[in-house]
Order: structure tokens, then sequence, then C-alpha cells
């Protein structure tokens, strides 16, 4: 079946350096690759997605790239700030006969001062 | 604008018991989930429904029932809540056309 690899669960950085939280998948079926992020005490959101294999896309300063070749979709932004501070699921969806929708297990990334 | 609402927000059961979580959408999306929430394990899918009256099991649907009899609305049931269990519960809806999903604010659980 279907599966998303987070294999960070934490990751701390201090603030202004880069950011990089990996994501690997294993799917059968042409797909869509997500980043959604949850907040403290808030419900998670779309952060980017991306279905098209090496195009760049971008948002709120977080930038990922879909390589099928290498079943990759890592989540990078130049500079930390502290806001960014939250929980952060890589996510794959296909069409089984309804869009199931699979996440990984989350990387919680801390950035301080 | 849309909203999902989930009912109760904090649920305390005893063991053995059957619970049942609600989730109604405003979206008028088709797709509705349960997932549930565990540190250090993600979101893991228990039922998903593309429409009135449909359901679809995820790979977390032992232990659980769930229901959609209106497009609106989707509860899942713990069947027998087990001791200590502690989980969130999130209910999501999906809009088609920009394939994202929306999520509720969760059902935090507790048995005792």
């Amino acid at each position: 079946g279907d599966s998303v690899t987070q294999t960070e669960g934490l990751v701390t950085l201090t603030e202004g350096l880069p950011v990089m939280l990996n994501c690997t998948y294993q799917t059968a079926y042409s797909t869509f690759l997500f980043w959604y992020v949850q907040h403290l005490n808030e419900a998670p959101k779309l952060l980017l997605k991306s279905s098209t294999d090496n195009k760049r896309t971008e948002h709120q300063g977080f930038h990922a790239t879909l390589h099928k070749s290498s079943s990759s979709f890592h989540l990078q932004k130049s500079s930390a700030q502290l806001s960014d501070s939250a929980l952060y699921y890589c996510a794959l969806s296909d069409w089984t006969g309804g869009y199931k929708v699979v996440f990984g297990s989350g990387t919680r990334l801390l950035v301080s001062p | 604008g849309g909203i999902i609402t989930q009912t109760p927000k904090f649920l305390i059961g005893q063991e053995g018991q059957k619970l049942t979580l609600k989730c109604q959408q405003n979206f008028n999306h088709d797709t509705m989930y349960w997932y549930r929430q565990d540190s250090g394990k993600g979101l893991r899918l228990i039922y998903y429904s593309i429409t009135e009256n449909d359901l679809q099991k995820g790979d977390l649907s032992e232990g659980y029932d769930a229901s959609r009899e209106k497009k609106s609305s989707f509860s899942l049931t713990v069947t027998s809540a087990q001791k200590n269990e502690m989980a969130v519960f999130l209910c999501a809806s999906r809009r088609d056309s920009q394939n994202t999903l929306y999520f509720g604010a969760g059902t935090r659980l507790s048995v005792l």
C-alpha cells in the first residue's frame, strides 16, 4: 500500500539557519504530494502541494520539488523564523476509487533565538 | 468560507464503552476523512467517504465504525474503548478543485 516516510521526528534549529525536512514515499500510482503544517493548538492546514515531476513549488517562503525518480518531496526554507516552529506532515493522495490521503509520521520543527 | 465542526471537543470514556464522535462540514465537499493523531505516529487514516452512504476503510479501521448518512456529516464510533487510550481524532473534508484537505479542530479522547 501507499506509505510516506519522514525520518526526523524532531528538528531543532537556530533562527536564520536553513530548514530541510525530509519526505520520501511509496506508491504504485500517479500521485499528488503535500506538506501540511500544524501550529500548536491549531488544525493542520495545507502549506504546499505538487504533482509535477522536477518542478519547484513555493508558498510562504517554503519550497519543495517532487522528484519521482527518487520518490522524494523534501521541504526547504532558506532561513528559519521563530514562527516556523510547528509540526510538519508530508502526505500523498492518489485515486483508488476515492482520494485516499496518507500522511507521514510528522516532523516537529523547533526554532530557537 | 466554511467550517468543520467536531463534537465533542473532549471525550472521556470508560474501558469497553462505545463512543461516538461527530463531524459536520458546511463546505459542501464530497469526500470526508477521519484520522487518528498520536505523538510520533502522525495522522493515521481510519475511514473516508467519497459521498453520502459511502464508506472506505483506511489502514486503522479495526476497532472503529463510521457512518455518512448525510453529505454534510460523518461520524466515527469507537466500538470498545481501550483502557488508558489517549488520542486526538481529526475530521477533514476535501475541496476537489484544489485537492486540499480542510481539518476540524479535533476531538481529544481519554479512556479511564
